[in-house]
């Protein structure tokens, strides 16, 4: 079965600090990868979707994702924060033959001014 | 354009009580997607509906849940005899068709059982 793996689930921050989120998932074949963001007291948001090519992925507001096929993997990272990015980070994926998403844990980040 | 629809916001029901849960989907969207939240863990895929159909309720607990989806009016998730551990934000998306890229999600209705 896929599963999904965020293994920072609190980050705390400095305003203009770098920002790296860990994504791991479990599944062999031809996937399709997406980092959503919720803001306090709104809903997801898509902020950036790999399905092919480019393994180097630019999103909304400053952010990129990076898949890594040999390490399963597709993190998140932002060169410098700011104080709105705080919201919580989930990472999520899907084989091309499945409807649905499988989401990680999420992972909360504070940035602090 | 408005987006997707649910409510009500919140919802406190009683143990042994009745939840109904509505999703509008986006105008356009056929499809619509049901996840829940539970503390400390990330959403959990319940079921996939088309107006009319169910497609995928791979997720759905066995007892007590349903979901529909009708020609008109919005999708109901349905909770029957509440218990606490059905505790839990409820999430709604929606797409036009089954491209994931496309999918859009609603502010959830935090369901509360006392």
């Amino acid at each position: 079965a896929q599963s999904v793996s965020q293994h920072n689930h609190h980050v705390i921050l400095s305003e203009a600090a770098s920002l790296e989120l860990g994504c791991n998932y479990s599944y062999g074949g031809t996937v399709n990868l997406f980092w959503y963001v919720q803001y306090p007291g709104q809903h997801l948001q898509l902020l950036l979707k790999y399905f092919s090519g480019d393994p180097l992925v630019k999103g909304i507001k400053g952010f990129e994702a990076e898949f890594i096929k040999s390490k399963f993997s597709f993190n998140l990272r932002k060169p410098s924060v700011q104080w709105s990015d705080t919201a919580e980070y989930f990472c999520a994926v899907n084989s091309y033959n499945t409807d649905k998403l499988i989401f990680g844990t999420g992972t909360r980040l504070q940035v602090f001014p | 354009n408005a987006g997707v629809m649910q409510n009500p916001r919140h919802l406190v029901r009683r143990r042994g009580q009745e939840a109904r849960l509505r999703c509008s989907p986006m105008k356009g969207h056929s499809h619509v997607y049901w996840y829940r939240q539970l503390p400390e863990e990330g959403l959990k895929f319940m079921v996939y509906l088309q107006k009319e159909n169910i497609i995928d309720e791979s997720g759905m607990p066995k007892e007590r849940f349903s979901a529909e989806f009708p020609k008109e009016g919005p999708s109901i998730l349905r909770i029957q005899q509440v218990v606490r551990g059905d505790s839990a934000a409820y999430f709604c998306a929606s797409s036009p068709d089954r491209a994931r890229e496309k999918l859009f999600f609603g502010s959830g209705t935090q369901l509360s059982v006392l």
